[in-house]
Formats: structure tokens, C-alpha cells, sequence
């Protein structure tokens, strides 16, 4: 069974820092590998996708990695704004078959501070 | 763009009660999932459908009911609602056949009192 964990569980900074949120999966056989963001009691705004294929994934500011055979994946958030405050998930879709769900990690809750 | 409709937004329903949720995917996509965040907690997955039928089954409990109609909207069905039904409630599709990003709704807020 595929588990989700992500370090830290919530991580305060300063505007303007760079940050890296980490993510950890227990199953290396991926399709691929999402993040999102959610704003309190909010939908799921998706941010990066990486596919098992991919090293690595840019957005503006953000840059997502993934070492598959390592079972790792971080988010770096460049100059970090007060804006970006919000939960950040990582999720997994694990390849084979028809089972094409997303399994979750609990999120690293973000507060950038002006 | 177009993006995944949910209606309703909220629900506040009384316990032993039903409830229908709704969900409109982006145009074209052929796969849909259901996923329910609980207070504080990651979302679960619950069911899915690929071109109408069933695809994957996950912690739904045999109180709900779910199906995707031929305009690929699809429809959960919730009975005999309990106090932990509470939650909020994510439809996500994609395409093609489901490998692709997942994009959310908005989500549908159900509270049972």
C-alpha cells in the first residue's frame, strides 16, 4: 500500500526566503507525482506534475524534483511571499492496471510572514 | 478555461438523512474520482469512473452510491448520513484514461447535525 508522508508538517518563514518542502513515498512504481495547493477550507489548486520519466518540473517560482528510485520528491519555493501562505499537498498516482487514484500526503502547512 | 463544476457548494443535512452531490468534469475528460477531505485530515479516495463505468474502488462506505451518466457528469449518492459524513467532498477528472493531472472542483461542503 502506497504511503505519503511530507516534512516538515508546518514551516514559518520570513518574505522573501526560500524554502523546500519535502515529500517521501514508499512504492517507487509511480505514473506520476502532483502538487497542489489549498487554502484553508478550499479546493485543490494543482501546481506541478511531474511523471516518473521527469527529474524535475518549473512554474514561475516554484521548481519540483523527483527521484523515483529514491522514493523523493521537493517543492522549492523561490522568494517566498506572503501570498504563498497555504497548505501544500504532494500526492502519487501509482502506475499498473486501471487504478489511477491519487494518494496524499497530510501537507506541510506554509506561513510566510511580512 | 473550463474547470470541474461541483454543485452544491454546502449542504447541511440532519443525520439518517441522503444527499446528492455533483460533479461536472473539463470538457473531454472521460475519467472522474471522488475524494473526501475530512476536518484537518489529506483527501481520500473514494471511488472512480472511467467512460461510465466503475474504475477503482477505495474507502467508500456501502452507504454510498455513485455513477457517471453519459454526459459524464457523475453523481454521489450518500444515505443514512452519520455525524462523520461531515467532510468536504472532491470531484477531480481527467484525460485520457486517467493518466494524465488530476484537476479538482471546488469541492462541496456537507455538514451533518
Amino acid at each position: 500500500k502506497q504511503e505519503v508522508t511530507q516534512i516538515p508538517a508546518a514551516l514559518s518563514v520570513p518574505e522573501g526566503e526560500n524554502l523546500v518542502l519535502n515529500c517521501s513515498f514508499t512504492d517507487s512504481a509511480i505514473y506520476n507525482l502532483q502538487w497542489f495547493r489549498q487554502d484553508p477550507g478550499k479546493g485543490l489548486t494543482s501546481l506541478l506534475l511531474i511523471q516518473s520519466s521527469q527529474r524535475e518540473q518549473t512554474s514561475g517560482r516554484l521548481n519540483a524534483s523527483l527521484d523515483k528510485s529514491s522514493g523523493r520528491s521537493t517543492l522549492y519555493i523561490a522568494a517566498s511571499q506572503p501570498g504563498d501562505s497555504a497548505t501544500y499537498l504532494c500526492a502519487v498516482k501509482n502506475s499498473g492496471g486501471s487504478n489511477y487514484k491519487l494518494t496524499f500526503g497530510k501537507g506541510t502547512l506554509l506561513t510566510v510572514n511580512p | 478555461a473550463a474547470g470541474v463544476i461541483q454543485s452544491p457548494r454546502h449542504l447541511i443535512k440532519e443525520k439518517r438523512e441522503t444527499a446528492t452531490l455533483k460533479c461536472y468534469p473539463i470538457p473531454r475528460h472521460d475519467t472522474v474520482y471522488w475524494y473526501q477531505q475530512g476536518p484537518g485530515q489529506d483527501p481520500q479516495f473514494l471511488i472512480s469512473f472511467y467512460e461510465k463505468m466503475q474504475s477503482d474502488k477505495g474507502s467508500i462506505p456501502d452507504r454510498f452510491s455513485a455513477q457517471q451518466f453519459s454526459d459524464y457528469h457523475s453523481e454521489l449518492n450518500m444515505s443514512s448520513l452519520e455525524l462523520g459524513d461531515s467532510a468536504l467532498y472532491f470531484c477531480a477528472s481527467s484525460f485520457p484514461q486517467g493518466r494524465d493531472e488530476q484537476f479538482f472542483g471546488p469541492g462541496t461542503r456537507l455538514t451533518v447535525l
